[in-house]
């Protein structure tokens, strides 16, 4: 099983629509949980973390379940803008800090 | 402003030539990482330096090396035993022991070996 798994995409969606992304993750002695966004050719930047309670910022939704090993994203009313790869990001167990990337999924919102 | 430096943004060398990414950061961060991207793929880490004059490997580390003489400063040398080493890199730093918090990016190399 691959350290984190995502839907391989790509997504395409009308604007206004909702979207989710989902992410698995082998290890169950992770703690720290990201969804990271990349535009085509840029360097990945953080849009939110990922917490067991849920958290929500704007339109964006992440969810956490520990038991499943499972990460959710969900966006509402999706915008041309939200149009990027979403990669799934997950703290590498007993390390310090490094981060294992999925491999991501690309979302194309069209008008 | 605070942030990390690479340069140059795109990088030509021919086959069988070393070649040295250069990342600079002033956040101040101990932690220091380099990755590489492949189309389509996921970052895979290739080094990584938790504090000066230390460095261990990452998934990835045949076929390059790299020095950590000073904070500020994290340079990855890809070597001509890097069988394939066109690919887009990444190099970040962050804070020890935060889990992965506060990661910064800079804004990568793309590297081009003909």
């Amino acid at each position: 099983r691959k350290e984190v798994e995502q839907d391989p995409g790509p997504f395409n969606v009308p604007e206004g629509a909702t979207v989710a992304f989902n992410c698995t993750y082998s290890n169950s002695a992770s703690q720290s949980f990201f969804w990271y966004r990349q535009d085509c050719r840029k360097e990945p930047k953080l849009l939110m973390s990922v917490y067991s309670s849920g958290n929500e910022d704007g339109r964006f939704t992440a969810q956490l379940n520990r038991a499943s090993q499972y990460i959710s994203l969900l966006i509402r009313d999706s915008k041309l803008s939200d149009s990027a790869t979403y990669l799934c990001v997950v703290n590498r167990e007993g390390s310090q800090g490094n981060l294992i990337f999925g491999k991501g999924t690309k979302l194309s919102v069209k008008p | 402003d605070g942030g990390i430096t690479q340069s140059p943004k795109y990088l030509f060398r021919k086959e069988g030539q070393n070649v040295t990414l250069s990342c600079e950061q002033n956040l101040n961060h101990d932690a220091m990482y380099w990755y590489r991207q492949d189309p389509g793929q996921g970052l895979r880490l290739i080094y990584y330096s938790q504090i000066v004059n230390d460095f261990q490997k990452g998934d990835i580390a045949e076929g390059y090396s790299v020095s950590r003489e000073k904070k500020e400063s994290f340079p990855l040398t890809v070597t001509s035993a890097q069988k394939n080493p066109t690919a887009f890199y990444l190099c970040a730093s962050s804070i020890p022991g935060t889990g992965g918090y506060g990661y910064t990016f800079g804004s990568g190399t793309r590297l081009t070996v003909v």
